[in-house]
């Protein structure tokens, strides 16, 4: 009974490479979120996903970050170009249709990206 | 917009101590109220929650209030033990059909020792 997979758990990459962070959500739930903690910050959304479908991207930046959750397969949070601004936990979350409302995530052990 | 503010951390309290930890919030409309908790090297998990004013949320020995005319949700237990000790935010939501997007307040870390 395996609950939200993040990987990788840590990333190092060089200015101007590309991330690419990868999320099962536990089995059975068909929504992903995406949240980004910075340093000394709470968490923040970025994106929530259904399968195939971006429901909602009003916390993505406009540039060099895109999500998807394909019909097989993880969620996938990519970076293009990465900055040292980019430098963050990222924090992948699920939940299965019927608690959509009610506030309850299941959230993986999140996924450590520094960039140097 | 929504935000939440919570006590800065950490807090360290002695095993058995009373423990608050101050919330407030910010919204637009009605929100439903949460606590999260992030024991060390783990995900975040769902503790409590109150969906409307005055509904007292409840978990393990922790109490929250939701208390709409002073805009809180302190989160309190009567003794804490060191099996406590982990990162607490505190968190809202519109609940909509559209899913949960939750609004963190920025943790704080609570160590209790022997």
């Amino acid at each position: 009974n395996a609950g939200v997979m993040q990987n990788p758990r840590h990333l190092v990459r060089r200015r101007g490479q590309e991330a690419r962070l990868r999320c099962s959500p536990m089995k059975g739930h068909s929504h992903v979120y995406w949240y980004r903690q910075l340093p000394e910050e709470g968490l923040k959304f970025m994106v929530y996903l259904q399968k195939e479908n971006i429901i909602d991207e009003s916390g993505m930046p406009k540039e060099r970050f895109s999500a998807e959750f394909p019909k097989e397969g993880p969620s996938i949070l990519r970076i293009q170009q990465v900055v040292r601004g980019d430098s963050a936990a990222y924090f992948c979350a699920s939940s299965p249709p019927s608690r959509g409302r009610t506030g309850e995530l299941f959230f993986g052990e999140g996924s450590r990206l520094t960039v140097l | 917009g929504d935000s939440v503010t919570q006590m800065e951390g950490p807090v360290t309290l002695s095993e058995e101590a009373f423990l608050t930890i101050n919330c407030t919030y910010t919204a637009t409309g009605y929100p439903s109220l949460f606590w999260y908790v992030q024991y060390p090297g783990e995900g975040l998990q769902l503790l409590l929650k109150a969906t409307k004013a005055d509904d007292k949320g409840s978990n393990k020995g922790f109490e929250a209030t939701y208390r709409k005319e002073t805009t809180s949700f302190h989160l309190e237990k009567g003794s804490v033990q060191v099996s406590d000790s982990a990162v607490y935010f505190c968190a809202l939501a519109i609940l909509t059909g559209g899913g949960n997007k939750l609004t963190f307040g920025t943790g704080t870390q609570l160590k209790v020792e022997l």
